[in-house]
């Protein structure tokens, strides 16, 4: 049981390349969520899904883009990077979204450069 | 302006000593109050949660709520240097789970 694995684990972009951050959860966990970690500005989710074919901005959602087309995968995508965008990236995963233990990747470093 | 608050510390304590960690948030439809511990490097993981107001206690860990005053309290007894770590305090209304800065705490041995 690999719990919610995150792909890549690190990465380094030049200004305006795109890419893509993969979150796999094998938990059948309805609602995922993308966070950004920054110093002194603990979490903030990005985007976050209630279930397959959903998703919903969180608290600094432009620049990015989300899909879940399946329930186990969260994509988040960055069109065009900005060292803005420089930060560690969390995803997490649970089961109903109200009281459930919320379960996270061991994130992604990404330096935009 | 985040809805939930917290001083990012860091704060330092002998081992032994109590470690008080406080958050405050503004949103009145909160109901779910978490705090997760992420070591250096790590995801955050789950410690405690308490749904609406009143204390929790798991070993060394007290978790209280005041729904009136909107502040969230962990209470770390007899700390040891493996409580070392951030600690973030979490709120979720209806799927959306919002984090504070987090607390950097060091306990020295």
């Amino acid at each position: 049981n690999a719990g919610v694995t995150q792909t890549p684990k690190f990465r380094v972009l030049k200004t305006g390349q795109s890419m893509t951050l993969l979150c796999a959860q094998d938990m059948n966990h309805e609602y995922m969520y993308w966070y950004r970690q920054d110093p002194g500005m603990g979490l903030r989710l990005i985007h976050y899904s209630v279930g397959e074919g959903t998703t919903a901005k969180g608290e600094v959602p432009d620049g990015y883009n989300v899909s879940r087309l399946k329930k186990q995968n969260f994509l988040l995508g960055l069109e065009s990077a900005a060292p803005s965008q420089t930060s560690v990236y969390f995803c997490a995963s649970n089961l109903q979204g109200l009281n459930t233990e919320a379960f996270f990747g061991q994130g992604t470093r990404l330096t935009v450069v | 302006q985040k809805e939930v608050e917290q001083d990012p510390g860091p704060l330092s304590v002998p081992e032994g000593a109590i470690v008080s960690l406080n958050c405050t948030y503004s949103n009145s439809a909160f109901q779910y109050f978490m705090w997760y511990r992420q070591y250096s490097r790590k995801g955050p993981e789950l410690l405690m949660y308490t749904y609406s107001s009143g204390n929790k206690e798991d070993g060394r860990f007290t978790a209280q709520v005041d729904k009136s005053s909107k502040y969230i309290s962990l209470f770390i007894r007899d700390s040891q240097p493996s409580d070392s770590a951030t600690y973030l305090c979490a709120s979720d209304s209806w799927g959306k789970l919002q984090f504070g800065a987090g607390t950097q705490v060091v306990v020295t041995p």
